[in-house]
């Protein structure tokens, strides 16, 4: 069964400063993780998402991830905070198949507030 | 790149009545879809998988004759809330997954309010 963790419900950061959220896996299996974006009342928005492939990887709007299997980790950073990065934000995971029965697990969320 | 369309986006229905949600791979076919449910400042909870053609798989706990699903088609999944109650009222929203860059990309969500 896989499962991930986010560490934090709610996390706040000033403007300009460095954003990290953080999420661990556990799967029995190579993971596909992802980080989703949710703003009020709005579907989920993909940030970024590892592949099997770089272990770095870059998103959009500034956001980046490091795959680290030896942490089972897949921590989100982001080096300067904007307003507008105040959202939901959950990892998720799954596995590598393509089979009926693959999907997407969710962390718990982790609600990012942004100090003027 | 992939947009799942869904509707409606909100709706406010009586109690005792059926209410049915729809989903849509507008550019790329899913033969996966998904249905989530979302309480307020909660994440996303895995109702049911839909593959095309077949039954739905229902997640433990969630009852299939209260939430029919239906995946008739490449493109269209939908989702029905059976005689819906004040509790059923949440947020609901779909996925589906693309197998070509395989990723999974959501719908905008619906906000079913039952009264």
């Amino acid at each position: 069964a896989q499962s991930v963790t986010q560490l934090g419900s709610h996390v706040s950061v000033s403007e300009g400063a460095l954003v990290l959220l953080r999420c661990n896996y556990s799967s029995s299996v190579p993971p596909y993780l992802f980080w989703y974006v949710q703003y009020p009342n709005q579907g989920l928005q993909l940030l970024l998402k590892y592949t099997s492939a770089a272990t770095l990887v870059k998103g959009i709007n500034g956001f980046e991830a490091e795959f680290k299997k030896s942490e089972t980790s897949f921590h989100l950073t982001k080096p300067s905070a904007h307003m507008s990065d105040a959202a939901e934000y959950f990892c998720a995971v799954s596995d590598q198949g393509y089979s009926s029965a693959s999907k997407i697990i969710f962390g718990s969320g982790t609600r990012l507030s942004i100090r003027p | 790149g992939a947009v799942v369309s869904q509707h409606p986006s909100w709706v406010i229905c009586k109690s005792g009545t059926s209410v049915k949600i729809e989903c849509r791979s507008l550019d790329f076919q899913a033969t996966t879809m998904f249905w989530y449910r979302q309480f307020p400042k909660q994440s996303l909870m895995l109702m049911a998988t839909s593959n095309e053609g077949s039954k739905a798989t229902y997640e433990q706990g969630v009852e299939k004759d209260k939430f029919l699903i239906n995946h008739a088609s490449l493109t269209l999944s939908t989702l029905t809330v059976t005689s819906a109650h004040p509790e059923d009222s949440s947020f609901y929203i779909c996925s589906a997954r693309d197998i070509q860059i395989y990723g999974y990309t959501f719908g905008s969500g619906t906000r079913l309010t039952v009264v």
